[in-house]
């Protein structure tokens, strides 16, 4: 069984960092795309970023290059997703999903998501 | 990037009946086009992938189909647990986007 599962949400304020892990099992990891997925506080879904299997490509929605960074640890099955000069609008559940077969960007699998609250 | 824009926003169906959601994009996306079921407080759940491929587990009575620039989801005969919100997503272009999801709710 497919198991995502993230960690390290919290709150946060404005112009700080954090770094999201999640924790994969169930599934060959180096052999899928990852993807992180956030959802402001009663609104719709946004794509945030995602990687390839080896890590030797990453992309990014405009409203994150320069600020977020995904990346993994293959040997320890983990997705992470380091965010740095956080802003209120980046608050909401960040979820992390595993891509279909042949790397197509849409969610398979997910965990259960992280809260992230930017405030003062 | 591509703007996919679902109707209606709200859908009232009876339990049994047969609920037909809409999604089009701004400009073509093939079939690369997916459908997400989402419960309050769990994550999207995957139901349909391109187009009109159904996901590992999920039950016959969702279908999925079009192509290029529309789309249809289609559940055949609403049971209770149902009731609840429903996204498309193409990923024929970066970055994937989402619509603003249809809620069907009980009529």
């Amino acid at each position: 069984e497919v198991q995502l599962v993230e960690s390290g949400g919290g709150l946060v304020q404005p112009g700080g960092s954090l770094r999201l892990s999640c924790e994969a099992s169930g599934f060959r990891f180096t052999d899928f795309w990852m993807n992180w997925v956030r959802q402001a506080p009663g609104k719709g879904l946004e794509w945030v970023a995602n990687i390839k299997q080896d890590g030797g490509e990453k992309y990014y929605v405009d409203s994150v290059k320069g600020r977020f960074t995904i990346f993994r640890d293959n040997a320890k099955n983990t997705l992470y997703l380091q965010m740095n000069s956080l802003r209120v609008e980046d608050s909401g559940v960040f979820y992390c999903a595993k891509s279909g077969d042949n790397g197509y960007d849409y969610g398979e699998n997910w965990g259960q998501g992280t809260l992230v609250t930017v405030s003062s | 990037e591509r703007v996919m824009t679902q109707s209606p926003a709200t859908l009232s169906v009876s339990p049994g009946e047969r609920a037909t959601l809409s999604c089009r994009a701004s400009q073509a996306v093939n079939r690369n086009l997916a459908w997400y079921q989402q419960r309050p407080g769990q994550p999207p759940r995957l139901l349909i992938y391109g187009a009109s491929n159904r996901a590992a587990g999920i039950p016959a009575r969702f279908s999925g189909s079009g192509s290029g620039t529309e789309f249809t989801f289609t559940i055949s005969s609403l049971q209770s647990e149902d009731f609840t919100v429903y996204y498309c997503q193409q990923y024929n272009n970066w970055p994937p986007t989402f619509g603003q999801g249809t809620k069907v709710e009980i009529k």
